[in-house]
């Protein structure tokens, strides 16, 4: 049960570069969301999709674009990166972890992200 | 939109002391949750609190849900090196509905060194 598995870990991309980060996660979970950390800015809401068909913007969602390719599956893309998406992206999933059943939000390792 | 203030933004202890960091907000939350992120990681949940004032336990972790749903807090007894993290808090609103559950609002987060 790997949970949520984001990939590229790192990424340095030029100006003007397009790149999608992928996600996916093995808990059958409806929900998922793509974060971006920034220091002293804590997790910040890009994109979620509430349910596979589903894609709703969050707090930041200028200059990218999301995919919910099936249940498991919620890519990011950036279509021209610039300096000021610089950041640690994280994807997590929402719903029901552990003998106990309670819903949690669960994240990916994140990735890694230098635009020059 | 919503803000949460986290506190202390850095700790510095020595091994075995006790630290304790909060969360408050100017809105109402119904569900409080504390993670910890390591270098190079994912935010790993701690604690879930579900009703207002609830305490829970997690090992050396306490955490408590305000009884105005307004914060909350995390203790850490005992302090040990792998302590060493930053431990964010998360609320969720008490308007979500069943499309917002992993629109988690996030501190800044608590940076913490133990010094051995």
């Amino acid at each position: 049960n790997a949970g949520v598995t984001q990939t590229p870990k790192f990424q340095v991309l030029k100006t003007g570069q397009s790149m999608t980060l992928q996600c996916a996660q093995d808990m059958n979970h409806n929900s998922m969301y793509w974060y971006r950390q920034d220091p002293g800015m804590g997790l910040r809401l890009i994109y979620y999709s509430a349910s596979e068909g589903t894609t709703d913007k969050g707090e930041v969602p200028n200059g990218y674009n999301v995919s919910r390719l099936n249940k498991r599956e919620f890519s990011l893309r950036l279509e021209s990166a610039a300096p000021s998406q610089t950041s640690v992206y994280f994807c997590a999933s929402w719903g029901r972890q552990g003998a106990s059943g309670a819903n949690v939000l669960t994240f990916g390792a994140g990735s890694r992200l230098t635009v020059l | 939109g919503q803000q949460l203030n986290q506190s202390p933004q850095s700790m510095f202890i020595q091994e075995g002391e006790d630290v304790s960091m909060n969360c408050t907000s100017s809105s109402i939350f119904n569900t409080w949750l504390w993670y910890k992120q390591e270098p190079g990681e994912g935010p790993v949940l701690l604690i879930a609190l579900y009703k207002a004032g609830e305490l829970t336990s997690n090992g050396r972790l306490t955490a408590q849900f305000g009884i105005t749903r307004k914060d909350s807090f995390l203790n850490i007894s005992a302090s040990i090196p792998s302590d060493v993290g930053i431990y964010f808090c998360a609320g969720q609103p008490t308007n979500a509905g069943g499309t917002s559950y992993g629109k988690l609002t996030f501190g800044q987060g608590t940076i913490l060194t133990v010094h051995p």
